[in-house]
């Protein structure tokens, strides 16, 4: 069962910042909070994983609320290639994955 | 990164019969997979986790002797749908876990239209 809550959608202007918000309530303390992205007919990819601290890599920056109860990807320039829908899931060491709805993010040029 | 692939990446098979669906993993061995189906502008559904060596663990709802998985080498897990039917047509993903063990790789996925 996902446990994690998304907004359905969100708009952002091209080579604008883009924060995407997840909430994970219900988060235990072995929860990895994951983020990957899906095209259409494609296979998720992946983005960005964390478990307690701020995480940093090539394409986005993930923020982890200090009681881990939420977090948000941030994009940092959206272009129009990150239109896609995006997932925030929780997964312990076992590393099954239950999907939300994710949040469809559409690029305005 | 780590590569997941699939094959075919889309099969068109008619009703009743079985079709195979390949799930690799290109440059690492990964020694647990899953498997899932998306239905259009649905999000991805578990179905089943695909363990080397042992018996599948398939999720609340999925038919084990309808989604029939083997996961018979380190890099290779596959998936056949039995007697297919039109219900089953569906994009069917697969993911493994990365050499690191904290990320999960994806599979292209594989279109399945049953006619």
């Amino acid at each position: 069962d996902a446990k994690t809550t998304q907004p359905n959608s969100m708009e952002s202007n091209e080579e604008e910042p883009v924060h995407l918000p997840c909430n994970h309530s219900t988060i235990s303390g072995t929860d990895y909070i994951h983020w990957y992205r899906q095209l259409p007919s494609q296979g998720p990819e992946y983005v960005i994983h964390g478990l307690t601290s701020n995480v940093n890599n090539r394409m986005a920056s993930l923020a982890i609320a200090e009681d881990r109860k939420s977090s948000t990807l941030i994009l940092h320039r959206a272009t129009l290639r990150d239109a896609a829908v995006y997932y925030c899931i929780l997964s312990d060491t076992g590393n099954q994955f239950y999907f939300g709805t994710g949040t469809s993010l559409t690029v305005i040029p | 990164g780590a590569v997941v692939s699939q094959h075919p990446s889309r099969v068109i098979c008619k009703s009743g019969t079985s079709v195979k669906i390949e799930c690799r993993s290109l440059d690492f061995q990964a020694t647990t997979m899953f498997w899932y189906r998306q239905f259009p502008k649905q999000s991805l559904m578990l179905m089943a986790t695909s363990n080397e060596g042992s018996k599948a663990t398939y999720e609340q709802g999925v038919e084990k002797d309808k989604f029939l998985i083997n996961h018979a080498s380190l890099t290779l897990s596959t998936l056949t749908v039995t007697s297919a039917h039109p219900e089953d047509s569906s994009f069917y993903i697969c993911s493994a876990n990365g050499p690191s063990g904290n990320t999960i790789y994806f599979g292209e996925g594989s279109w399945l239209t049953v006619v």
